[in-house]
């Protein structure tokens, strides 16, 4: 059974502050990974998606590199803002139909 | 572009009474279409996901039911409630292995 781990479970940073979250997933035969946020209340948007074939993937101040055989993912937010404040979740696809294993996520406060 | 729709937005049902919760997704078509249900202090957990009409597979055994009766409608039911059931709603689509789209999402409390 596919777990996915993302620590830590929360943290707060100074705006301005680069953030890292982790991501570790049990097994290795995935076929994409994909960053979400959530705010409060809301459904999930999605941020980033890497296929397995892929190492990373960057949108704006945004990367995310991939290591599969490791089962690992970071997410990157350069110069974070107070906006960045939110749950970021991980999820892996499981394969067939692209079901997703999702982490319990990092919950993320950027302090102005 | 492609947009994802799920209503009710809230709902608040006593334990025992029937449950329908819709999910619509516009602008695309035979999209795989998924129903995650997240409780407190807990992860997303995929409850059901179809990939055609009349398509469903169940991923948990639980107090819940999936139908999809059109192409782009997929909803969520139960015949009778219970306190469990509580929790956050999302419906999502994907199109083979690519990103998977969320909607706002329902919140359900039963008491």
């Amino acid at each position: 059974k596919q777990e996915v781990t993302q620590i830590p479970a929360a943290l707060s940073v100074p705006e301005g502050e680069n953030l890292v979250l982790n991501c570790s997933f049990t097994d290795s035969a995935i076929y994409n990974l994909q960053w979400f946020r959530q705010d409060p209340g809301k459904g999930l948007t999605s941020l980033l998606l890497i296929q397995s074939s892929q190492r990373e993937q960057t949108s704006g101040r945004l990367n995310a590199s991939l290591d599969k055989s490791s089962g690992r993912s970071t997410l990157y937010i350069a110069a974070s803002q107070p906006g960045d404040s939110a749950t970021y979740l991980c999820a892996v696809s499981l394969g067939g139909n692209n079901r997703l294993a999702f982490g319990k996520g990092n919950q993320v406060v950027v302090i102005p | 572009s492609q947009t994802i729709h799920q209503w009710p937005a809230t709902l608040v049902q006593p334990v025992g009474s029937p449950l329908s919760l819709e999910c619509t997704v516009e602008g695309t078509s035979n999209p795989n279409l998924y129903w995650y249900r997240q409780a407190a202090g807990r992860g997303l957990q995929l409850l059901f996901y179809s990939v055609g009409i009349g398509q469903i597979s169940s991923e948990v055994p639980q107090n819940l039911s999936a139908s999809r009766p059109q192409d782009r409608q997929f909803i969520l039911s139960s015949k009778k409630l219970l306190l469990s059931d509580s929790g956050f709603y999302l419906c999502a689509w994907t199109r083979d292995f690519y990103e998977q789209f969320f909607g706002p999402g329902t919140r359900l409390t039963v008491l």
